[in-house]
């Protein structure tokens, strides 16, 4: 059971560049969600996704798309990186999105845009 | 909207001196609180949390943290600190956003264990 994973775990863009961030989890979730980590400001939510097929804005999609492929897999997409996307950046999981649920976290993807 | 204020961006401790933590939040509803910890180049794990119930609630590695509704304070404790503690905490509050739950983070507090 290797609960949340995410790939890659490192990449250096370029301003402008694209790229896709890949959160995979294999615990049967509904619910999973993309986060930020800033210096200071602890994690922001970016997008989130309640159910398979379904996808909604956080405090701070501007600049980014995300895709939930399947149950597993909910993806992060960033068309025109900026350096201010330089960031850690999180997927989380849980089950039924009720309030006191837990959520799981991968390992993080660490992002520098140049 | 839900929100979480954790009192000192750094905290150190020597090893086996009481850790505390300080998390207090402001909410509209009856809250539901997290705190979770940080290991270097590693993801959130979750310490304990509180729904409905018992205020003192106990987590892992010997963590606890106390409810208190009159003072809207979530503050985690560790009677006796190890090295092994040192780690980034952050505190949650978890909130409703169309139908799904958001956790609304602390902006984190790092804590050093002196030997």
């Amino acid at each position: 059971n290797a609960g949340v994973t995410q790939t890659p775990k490192f990449q250096v863009l370029k301003t402008g560049q694209s790229m896709t961030l890949q959160c995979a989890q294999d615990m049967n979730h509904n619910s999973m969600y993309w986060y930020r980590q800033d210096p200071g400001m602890g994690l922001r939510l970016i997008y989130y996704s309640a159910s398979e097929g379904t996808t909604d804005k956080g405090e701070v999609p501007n600049g980014y798309n995300v895709s939930r492929l399947n149950k597993r897999e909910f993806s992060l997409r960033l068309e025109s990186a900026a350096p201010s996307q330089t960031s850690v950046y999180f997927c989380a999981s849980s089950r039924p999105p009720n309030l006191g649920e837990t959520q799981y976290f991968g390992p993080g993807t660490r992002l520098l845009v140049l | 909207a839900q929100s979480v204020t954790q009192l000192g961006s750094h905290v150190s401790v020597s090893e086996g001196a009481l850790v505390l933590l300080r998390c207090n939040y402001s909410s509209s509803v009856p809250p539901y609180l997290f705190w979770y910890v940080q290991y270097p180049n590693q993801g959130l794990q979750l310490l304990l949390k509180y729904t409905t119930g018992a205020t003192l609630v106990k987590g892992i590695n010997g963590f606890e943290a106390e409810f208190k509704k009159s003072e809207t304070s979530f503050h985690l404790t560790k009677p006796s600190a190890h090295m092994s503690d040192a780690a980034e905490y952050f505190c949650a509050v978890s909130d409703r956003i169309q139908g799904a739950q958001k956790l609304v983070f602390g902006q984190g507090t790092r804590l050093t264990i002196n030997p």
